[in-house]
């Protein structure tokens, strides 16, 4: 069965230092891999995707993340982080796509920045 | 292109009473998803609709129920509602190109369930 781990449920960064959020995963092959950002109060937006490829995605608000097939991680990161980073990100998994597939959320990893 | 809209942002219900909330999706996604998530169990994923068509259902009581109009908005049921049932439901939709999703998903706000 389909899982996501990601180890750190809290995580402090100070602003302008740089992020590494962790995240694995447990498939038979390689899933489709996702990063979702929800700010309080809010739903998720996804931050960036991966589906095959060049291993090393861009997204969306200066994030990258890594794949690494040996692994198993789709780790996020990000040079310098901004006030406005401070949420909670989540992890996602998706099968090959088959109709009855459903995407698989890990338990989220909420980022507080030091001023 | 309008997002996907959510409505009640907000309610709150006693024990025993009955919730139906709206998920309006982005024009032309015909994918809807409902998901639960709560500060313990994070994100649980309800059911997905399809062409007015449940296929994919999780790990929840028959008290929660869904559907979807043939104009791809959807509604989510739940009836007897229990204390544990408090939660942020949120919705999302996605574009499933010729049926098939990619995981790839456009959330709502949420509504916010305080059962009392």
């Amino acid at each position: 069965a389909q899982s996501v781990t990601q180890p750190d449920i809290h995580i402090t960064v100070s602003e302008g230092a740089s992020l590494e959020l962790r995240c694995n995963y447990s498939y038979g092959a390689t899933p489709y891999l996702f990063w979702y950002v929800q700010s309080p109060g809010q739903g998720l937006q996804l931050l960036l995707k991966y589906f095959s490829g060049d291993t090393l995605v861009q997204g969306i608000k200066g994030f990258e993340a890594e794949f690494k097939r040996s692994q198993s991680s789709f780790n996020l990161r990000k040079p310098s982080v901004h006030w406005s980073d401070a949420a909670e990100y989540f992890c996602a998994v998706f099968g090959p796509p088959r109709r009855d597939d459903k995407i698989i959320f890990g338990k989220g990893t909420r980022l507080h920045i030091l001023p | 292109k309008a997002g996907v809209t959510q409505t009640p942002r907000y309610l709150i219900k006693t024990r025993g009473q009955q919730v139906t909330l709206s998920c309006s999706p982005i024009s032309g996604h015909r994918s809807v998803s409902w998901y639960q998530q709560t500060p313990g169990q994070g994100l649980q994923f309800l059911f997905e609709y399809f062409s007015e068509t449940q296929r994919n259902k999780g790990n929840f009581p028959g008290r929660f129920s869904g559907r979807q109009f043939s104009n791809s908005r959807s509604e989510m049921n739940v009836s007897t509602l229990e204390l544990g049932d408090s939660a942020l439901y949120l919705c999302a939709s996605s574009e499933a190109l010729r049926g098939q999703s990619t995981g790839e998903l456009f959330f709502g706000e949420g509504s916010r369930l305080t059962v009392l």
